[in-house]
């Protein structure tokens, strides 16, 4: 069982928008502002879409977008595309001996 | 722009050792940059799952529920860190990644390609 509680699927058309959440607690999402976001295509490895909650890295489309309330954080993708179904994951900083805790990731499938 | 890379064994017989390397090109791995070393793995058809990350000089933080067989270790001479994990099961099967986390966030710019690791007899 993962620390961060993400659905397991979502689903959109292109063209439109999806949120995905990522509740954690007081321990780790709720006290650091250290919440990443990661996209995962099937057979390659996991890349950086959003880190410190709204950061993005360069050369990361502006339609992928960060926010954080309280204990959850949210992944916005906006103008979804054939190219954006993935499986995602969302990470956070935790004061507990962890360290480090992701979320159980969720598979977005683009109609 | 760091690059890294894993290396070893691809199968280990339970009750074993697993031992990988990761060797780092693009900076020196001593250097006072905002990067810190460390191990993700991902079980076949499962999540990713923090291993540790460590830095040359500050500090090692581990997973609690890996910490009594792992050690992580740096060689600063090789521009390499290792992971070591002792008496391994095929619950440690998985897909291990190396990364350069961030060293405040643990955010994680720069990923290796993964290597397979197959725990079987």
């Amino acid at each position: 069982q993962s620390a961060l509680t993400q659905p397991a699927s979502v689903s959109g058309s292109p063209g439109q928008s999806t949120i995905i959440s990522c509740t954690g607690s007081r321990s780790d999402i709720g006290t650091y502002n250290f919440v990443s976001w990661y996209q995962q295509h099937p057979g390659k490895a996991p890349r950086l879409l959003i880190y410190d909650v709204y950061s993005r890295p360069s050369g990361i489309s502006n339609r992928f977008s960060g926010s954080k309330s309280g204990n959850t954080a949210s992944l916005t993708i906006s103008g979804l595309q054939s190219e954006d179904e993935a499986d995602y994951y969302c990470s956070s900083r935790t004061t507990t001996s962890a360290h480090v805790v992701f979320g159980g990731g969720t598979t977005l499938t683009v109609l | 722009q760091l690059q890294l890379q894993e290396s070893g064994p691809g199968l280990v017989k339970p009750s074993e050792t697993l031992s990988l390397t990761c060797t780092v090109s693009g900076d020196s791995i001593s250097s006072t940059n905002p990067y810190s070393w460390g191990w993700v793995r991902q079980p076949p058809g499962k999540g990713l799952e923090w291993i540790a990350t460590v830095s040359y000089s500050a500090f090692n933080y581990y997973n609690p529920s890996l910490k009594s067989r792992l050690t992580v270790s740096i060689d600063a001479s090789k521009n390499q860190f290792s992971l070591s994990l002792t008496s391994v099961t095929a619950a440690d099967t998985a897909v291990y990644y190396c990364a350069a986390p961030d060293s405040f966030s643990n955010s994680i710019h720069y990923w290796g390609q993964g290597t397979l690791v197959t725990v079987s007899a």
